[in-house]
């Protein structure tokens, strides 16, 4: 029973598309986020949703959307994919802003060519 | 803004060792703070958290301590294994910013 899935697991793609990742937690956490690990390992938020609302947009390009169906999914839509895209992107959830429990998924890793 | 520093950002040790893993932050106005841990391809575990008012937690092998006012937090390994090679990291939290700010890791590697 994993905790936190994410889908795919690796992304290759080219400039210009449009690609989503898939993001489900079955822990009954109330927030989740989405965070983008770059070549250097540096772990950096995009956003968090509490309870399907946007909490947190870290000034990620417009070209980034997440969409939150229900508490469970925390998808992330990108368009126009650019090289500099290229990373690892982490989902996770927490019970609430304290951070209890935080749990992430595997990571998703995408490449931009 | 918080800034949050880890040193060393590698660490090489022969098994058996106990060993200090540092996090520093800049911004003492934290609701509290976690170690991490992750494996190569994978994603993190947490393994200790702190709150503000704590001064340390302990699970095992393991125990992490927390000077606010010096804006300082070590993750203490004891008798330390190959299985304890991975990266640490540190991540503060802000009251109310449902958000983490993560330090840049220590890669430790623990030779049998």
């Amino acid at each position: 029973d994993t905790a936190v899935s994410q889908t795919p697991k690796y992304l290759v793609t080219q400039m210009g598309n449009d690609k989503s990742i898939k993001c489900e937690q079955n822990l009954g956490h109330d927030t989740m986020y989405w965070y983008k690990q770059d070549s250097k390992k540096f772990l950096k938020i995009m956003f968090s949703y509490n309870n399907k609302e946007l909490i947190i947009n870290e000034t990620v390009p417009n070209r980034f959307s997440p969409k939150s169906p229900d508490k469970a999914h925390l998808n992330l839509h990108i368009n126009s994919l650019e090289l500099g895209d290229s990373a690892v992107y982490f989902c996770a959830s927490s019970q609430g802003q304290e951070g209890y429990g935080y749990t992430f998924g595997s990571g998703t890793r995408l490449t931009v060519v | 803004k918080q800034e949050v520093t880890q040193i060393p950002a590698a660490l090489s040790v022969p098994e058996g060792e106990n060993l200090v893993l540092n996090c520093s932050f800049t911004d003492s106005a934290i609701y509290n703070l976690q170690w991490f841990r992750q494996d190569p391809g994978k994603g993190l575990t947490s393994l200790l958290l702190i709150q503000s008012s704590q001064r340390e937690q302990t699970s095992g092998r393991l125990n992490a301590s927390l000077d606010k006012s010096s804006g300082r937090s070590t993750l203490y390994i004891a008798a330390s294994q190959p299985g304890d090679s991975a990266t640490y990291l540190c991540a503060v939290g802000r009251s109310g910013t449902y958000k983490y700010i993560f330090g840049t890791g220590t890669r430790l590697k623990v030779l049998a």
